[in-house]
């Protein structure tokens, strides 16, 4: 078990296009959760998977994003026609449990030009 | 709206001295963790500590450990004979009640340096 894996962690794009991040969670924890971080601040909220299903969603996350785990297994974050205020650290965390805390991952930081 | 309020952006300690990270929060949850996260320069986000919210018991962990005081809903941080590697940015977190999710709200961090 190597813990909670994120990919790309890095990633650049020019305003308008389309992005698609991946986090690999570790693998007993059915519990997944995305979080957006900006410089200096703490981790807001975006959304919360219990194995496929996606249960939360903040009203953060605008309709250009989408978030999927299919299988239970590993989840994509994919926004679309990105915009500069986008720019941030995306997180992905797992737990196998409510209150157990989570896992993070090392994030994906997204930068749009 | 509940809230997680870290009132310190920044603090210094010396190297072996003791320090204390302040954090409130506010839940309308009855039955609850709370947590203390560190989030080092470029690396990932660890769990430092967690507190059962019905133990009045204070959790420990080595030199970290909480005052938790649930009638002002505090819930602060002591790191005792503070290291070079304990400069990080911490956050405080607690769930919100929303569901089956139990997601947690957190702070806005306090930046910690240990001076050498």
């Amino acid at each position: 078990d190597t813990g909670v894996s994120q990919n790309p962690r890095h990633k650049i794009t020019k305003r308008g296009q389309n992005v698609t991040f991946r986090c690999d969670p570790i693998s007993e924890h059915n519990r997944l959760y995305w979080y957006r971080q900006t410089l200096g601040q703490g981790p807001e909220f975006l959304t919360y998977f219990q194995n496929e299903a996606q249960l939360e969603k903040s009203r953060l996350l605008s309709d250009r994003f989408s978030a999927e785990r299919p299988k239970g297994s590993f989840s994509t974050l994919e926004i679309q026609r990105t915009e500069q205020g986008d720019s941030a650290m995306y997180l992905c965390a797992s737990s196998p449990r409510a209150d157990y805390g989570y896992t993070f991952g090392s994030g994906t930081r997204l930068t749009v030009v | 709206a509940q809230t997680v309020t870290q009132s310190q952006p920044e603090m210094s300690v010396q190297e072996a001295e003791t320090v204390t990270l302040s954090c409130t929060y506010d839940t309308s949850e009855s039955n609850y963790y709370l947590f203390w996260y560190k989030q080092p320069p470029s690396r990932q986000m660890i769990l430092v500590i967690r507190q059962e919210a019905y133990k009045q018991q204070n959790a420990t962990e080595n030199r970290f450990s909480v005052n938790f005081q649930k009638a002002a809903k505090s819930f602060s941080l002591k790191i005792s004979d503070s290291q070079l590697g304990d400069t990080a940015m911490y956050f405080c977190a607690s769930p919100i009640s929303s569901g089956s999710a139990r997601q947690l709200t957190f702070g806005s961090g306090t930046q910690l340096t240990v001076l050498p």
